[in-house]
């Protein structure tokens, strides 16, 4: 089944403490994507990436990282976290079959963290 | 910077239509999509529209685009209780990788 795939689900943890959520794709996709879902703001894109080894910021990249050493994973680190880091973090994968087409982004379950 | 809108709460009755509206700002926006959020689950996309069409009908979604007024509208027909979920408007433009999104419309839809 083509899918995207987040780990942990649900994470509780304290200020400072780095942590990484997992993302993976099944479906050969050159772009990922990382966005924050906050209440009354929508989706803000934190980082994405093009392809192995080419990441680039997004809308909020603050306090974030991410690696690319793989074509199916693209993990999302938190060095060292903090309150306003606690959000609803979804992965997003899609082709990259160039301009005027329509790249649809395949979107993972969602990984809810919270930052005490 | 783009930006998309949408309101934030909508009630309908079951067998009613819905129609969920959204503005956006960017004029080079290429597609336009509408993404659909059931409770704990990820987005799914639903139906997406070329900025170069007017409407789009999808069994019982109609997409309706006014690209001089930049206004793009969901109407869902004879609503259903399993369509209550919180509706995501999300724009592209050309040369654009990433999406940018309204902040969601939850509908509610009462039995």
């Amino acid at each position: 089944e083509a899918q995207v795939t987040q780990n942990p689900r649900y994470l509780i943890t304290v200020t400072g403490k780095k942590l990484t959520v997992t993302c993976s794709q099944n479906m050969n996709h050159e772009y990922m994507s990382w966005y924050r879902q906050d209440p009354g703001l929508g989706l803000r894109q934190i980082y994405y990436s093009m392809n192995v080894e080419v990441t680039d910021k997004g809308d909020v990249p603050e306090g974030y990282k991410v690696s690319r050493k793989e074509k199916r994973n693209f993990p999302l680190i938190l060095e060292s976290p903090s309150p306003n880091q606690t959000s609803l973090y979804f992965c997003a994968s899609s082709a990259d079959r160039g301009r005027g087409f329509d790249n649809e982004q395949f979107f993972g379950p969602g990984t809810r963290l919270t930052v005490l | 910077g783009e930006d998309v809108e949408q309101s934030l709460f909508l009630s309908v009755r079951e067998g009613d239509s819905s129609v969920i509206n959204c503005t956006y700002t960017d004029s080079s926006s290429t597609y336009l999509y509408w993404y659909k959020q059931e409770p704990g689950a990820g987005l799914q996309l639903l139906t997406y529209i070329f900025s170069n069409m007017d409407m789009k009908q999808d069994q019982r979604l109609t997409v309706l685009l006014n690209k001089k007024d930049k206004h793009l509208s969901l109407r869902i027909a004879d609503t259903q209780t399993g369509d209550s979920a919180i509706y995501f408007c999300a724009e592209r433009g050309t040369g654009r990788r990433a999406l940018t999104f309204g902040s969601g419309t939850r509908l509610q839809v009462q039995p």
